[in-house]
């Protein structure tokens, strides 16, 4: 079946370093993926997605682009703030039957030392 | 504001008692579903419903009892709690921008 694989944290930068969190996937179809980010005590927000091969999505200084060759849809932010310490998810969601499923990673802690 | 409204936020029950999640969404979407976060373990889905009155099993569904009866509301029901269903519990609904979640519920079994 399908599956989402995410590096394990936790992820541990000093302010204004540059994050790479690594997402890999397997799936029989063509899925839309995603970046979902839960900051402390808080449900999980869509961070960023992307519906299609070689598509780049981006939000608040986060990318991710879709790689189909590669299965991958790493997320990269140039330039990390304490405000980014969050725990991370990277998620695909494919049609199945008459409905969406998405399907989550295990989640990456990060931490942002000031 | 319009969003995913989950209650309780805190909840503990004793081994055997029964509850239900409350969730409800105002943004008329068909799909709704309910998660459980474990430590480690990401978020695995307990069941989902694609519309008023249908509902279907996810990746972990035993111990849990759901029912759609408007768009609006999707209930999660423990019949009978176990110390294994200590967990985070979210609801989630899908409209065109992607799921939107509510922000959890608590659940410690004892």
């Amino acid at each position: 079946g399908d599956s989402v694989t995410q590096m394990e944290g936790p992820v541990t930068l000093s302010e204004e370093a540059f994050l790479t969190i690594n997402c890999t996937y397997t799936a029989t179809g063509y899925p839309s993926l995603f970046w979902y980010v839960q900051y402390p005590g808080e449900g999980l927000q869509l961070l960023l997605k992307a519906t299609k091969a070689d598509d780049k999505g981006s939000n608040k200084g986060f990318e991710a682009t879709y790689r189909k060759e590669t299965t991958s849809f790493h997320l990269e932010k140039g330039s990390v703030q304490v405000s980014d310490s969050a725990v991370y998810f990277c998620a695909l969601s494919e049609m199945y039957s008459s409905a969406s499923k998405i399907i989550f990673g295990s989640g990456t802690r990060l931490s942002i030392r000031p | 504001n319009a969003g995913v409204t989950q209650t309780p936020k805190f909840q503990v029950l004793k081994t055997g008692q029964s509850m239900t999640l409350q969730c409800a969404q105002d943004m008329n979407h068909e799909y709704m579903s309910w998660y459980r976060q474990d430590p480690g373990m990401g978020l695995r889905l307990i069941h989902y419903s694609v519309g008023a009155g249908i509902t279907d099993q996810g990746e972990v569904p035993n111990g849990y009892n759901v029912s759609r009866s408007t768009t609006e509301d999707f209930p999660l029901r423990l019949l009978s709690a176990a110390p294994s269903q200590t967990s985070v519990y979210f609801c989630a609904s899908m409209g065109g921008y992607g799921y939107t979640f509510g922000s959890g519920t608590r659940l410690t079994v004892v």
